[in-house]
């Protein structure tokens, strides 16, 4: 089993749609998560994170994180041909075993 | 300007070679990672140190080596035991405690020939 595990997609939505991009982890001793976007050929950037169960909100992004059930979403309102990126998920572990492990990235297409 | 500089960008390598990418940063950052990405992949993760003179083996270590002599350098040596070199290298930075993001360099581009 991977330590995060992601849907390669594409998922494909139209523009102005939202767009569910999902994520699980194995690690429950994982603490922090992050969702980075990722244009070919280019480094990740980082879009957010969160380390509370429930919801975070940035402008028209939602990250949505259930400890319960090793569960991370990002939510993308209004979505835009420029949010066509692949969108990686990634979960820290600390206390030791310090490390920051990604999921494989969920294609996202925003369709005119 | 802080931020965290790969070097070179693009790098070709005769088969049998060793090669080492350069990662250095300026953010004070304790924690530094090596990651590997291959066409339409996610990132795996090579080698990571928490701070200074320590490094430990990520998922796919074999073939690689790492030092941490500096808390600013880390730099990744691809052997010629690594069968499969040609990919994207990308080096990361974060504090250690995980509420922060890691930043990335511009990566390198290692094509073997």
């Amino acid at each position: 089993q991977k330590e995060v595990e992601q849907n390669s997609g594409p998922l494909s939505v139209p523009e102005g749609a939202i767009a569910s991009l999902n994520c699980t982890y194995s690690d429950r001793g994982s603490q922090s998560f992050f969702w980075y976007r990722q244009y070919s050929g280019k480094s990740p950037e980082l879009i957010m994170f969160i380390y509370s169960n429930g919801d975070k909100e940035d402008g028209r992004f939602t990250a949505q994180l259930n400890k319960a059930s090793q569960y991370v979403s990002l939510l993308i309102r209004d979505s835009q041909p420029s949010d066509s990126a692949t969108y990686l998920c990634a979960a820290y572990r600390g206390g030791g075993g310090n490390k920051l492990t990604f999921g494989t990235g969920t294609q996202l297409k925003v369709e005119l | 300007d802080g931020g965290i500089t790969q070097s070179p960008k693009y790098l070709f390598r005769k088969e049998g070679q060793n090669v080492t990418l350069s990662c250095e940063q300026n953010l004070n950052h304790d924690a530094m990672y090596w990651y590997r990405q291959d066409p339409g992949q996610g990132l795996r993760l090579i080698y990571y140190s928490q701070i200074v003179n320590d490094f430990q083996k990520g998922d796919i270590a074999e073939g690689y080596s790492v030092s941490r002599e500096k808390k600013e350098s880390f730099p990744l040596t691809v052997t010629s035991a690594q069968k499969n070199p040609t990919a994207f290298y990308l080096c990361a930075s974060s504090t250690p405690r995980g509420t922060t993001e890691a930043f990335f360099g511009q990566g390198t581009r290692l094509t073997v020939v």
